[in-house]
C-alpha cells in the first residue's frame, strides 16, 4: 500500500534553512504521471500547497515562495526532500508530504511534522 | 493566500443535508480544471473525499458527493452524521501567475 512520512526538525531558528524529507513507498516517482507535493498548514489554519517534483523530475513552486523552495528527489531511495531557507516565525507549520497520481488530487497524504521556528 | 473561498462553518443536526461551496474564478475552476475536496479530523493529515469533482475513492461513503458549475465547486453531505464532523477543503489547479496547485480556505462542519 501507499505510504509517505515526513522527517525532519521539529524546531529552527529564525533565518535558519530547514530541510525536510520525505520518504514514500507502495509507488515509484519513475512512473509516468506520478508526482510528490509539499504542503503545509499553520496551526488553526488553511493548507498552503508549497512545491511539486514530477516523475520527469520537473519542479513547480508557490509563487510567493519560490526564492525560498528547493525541492529534489532520490528515485532511488523513494525520498523527495524540500529545502525552504530564511526561515522566519511565520513559517511556523505542520509540513505534510503528499502523492499527487494522474488526476491531478493529491490521493495519499503523510501524517505530517510539526515546524517551529523559534529563537 | 487561498484563491479558492469556502464559507468559514457550516452545521446541521445528524440526518441533516449539508451544503460548503467552493467560489474560484476565471483562472482555476472556471478555467475548467477539476475540483477535488479533502476531509480533515481533528489533528490527523487531510483526507481524499471527492477528486475530479465528483468521483469519491474506494471507501469514501455515498453520502458525499461533488458538483461544479462556473467558477464554482459544491460538496453535500447527506445523512449528516456524527464523525463527519470535521475540516473540509476544496483544490483545484490555476493558470495565473504560474501558480500550480490551489486550496480553499477551509470548511468547520459542526453536527448539532
Amino acid at each position: 500500500q501507499v505510504t509517505l512520512r515526513e522527517s525532519g526538525p521539529a524546531l529552527v531558528k529564525p533565518t535558519q534553512t530547514l530541510t525536510l524529507t520525505c520518504t514514500f513507498s507502495g509507488f515509484s516517482l519513475s512512473t509516468s504521471g506520478m508526482c510528490v507535493s509539499w504542503i503545509r498548514q499553520p496551526p488553526g489554519k488553511a493548507l498552503e500547497w508549497l512545491a511539486l517534483i514530477d516523475w520527469d523530475d520537473d519542479k513547480y513552486y508557490s509563487p510567493s515562495l519560490k526564492t525560498r523552495l528547493t525541492i529534489s528527489k532520490d528515485t532511488s531511495k523513494n525520498q523527495v526532500v524540500l529545502t525552504m531557507t530564511n526561515m522566519d516565525p511565520v513559517d511556523t507549520a505542520t509540513y505534510y508530504c503528499a502523492r499527487m497520481g494522474s488526476g491531478l488530487a493529491f490521493d495519499f497524504w503523510g501524517q505530517g511534522t510539526l515546524v517551529t521556528v523559534s529563537s | 493566500q487561498s484563491v479558492l473561498t469556502q464559507p468559514p462553518s457550516v452545521s446541521g443536526a445528524p440526518g441533516q443535508r449539508v451544503t460548503i461551496s467552493c467560489t474560484g474564478s476565471s483562472s482555476n475552476i472556471g478555467a475548467g480544471y477539476e475540483v477535488h475536496w479533502y476531509q480533515q479530523l481533528p489533528g490527523t493529515a487531510p483526507k481524499l473525499l471527492i477528486y475530479g469533482n465528483n468521483n469519491r475513492p474506494s471507501g469514501v461513503p455515498d453520502r458525499f458527493s461533488g458538483s461544479k458549475s462556473g467558477t464554482s465547486a459544491s460538496l453535500a453531505i447527506t445523512g449528516l452524521q456524527a464523525e463527519d464532523e470535521a475540516d473540509y477543503y476544496c483544490q483545484s489547479s490555476d493558470n495565473s501567475l504560474s501558480v500550480r496547485y490551489v486550496f480553499g480556505t477551509g470548511t468547520k462542519v459542526t453536527v448539532l
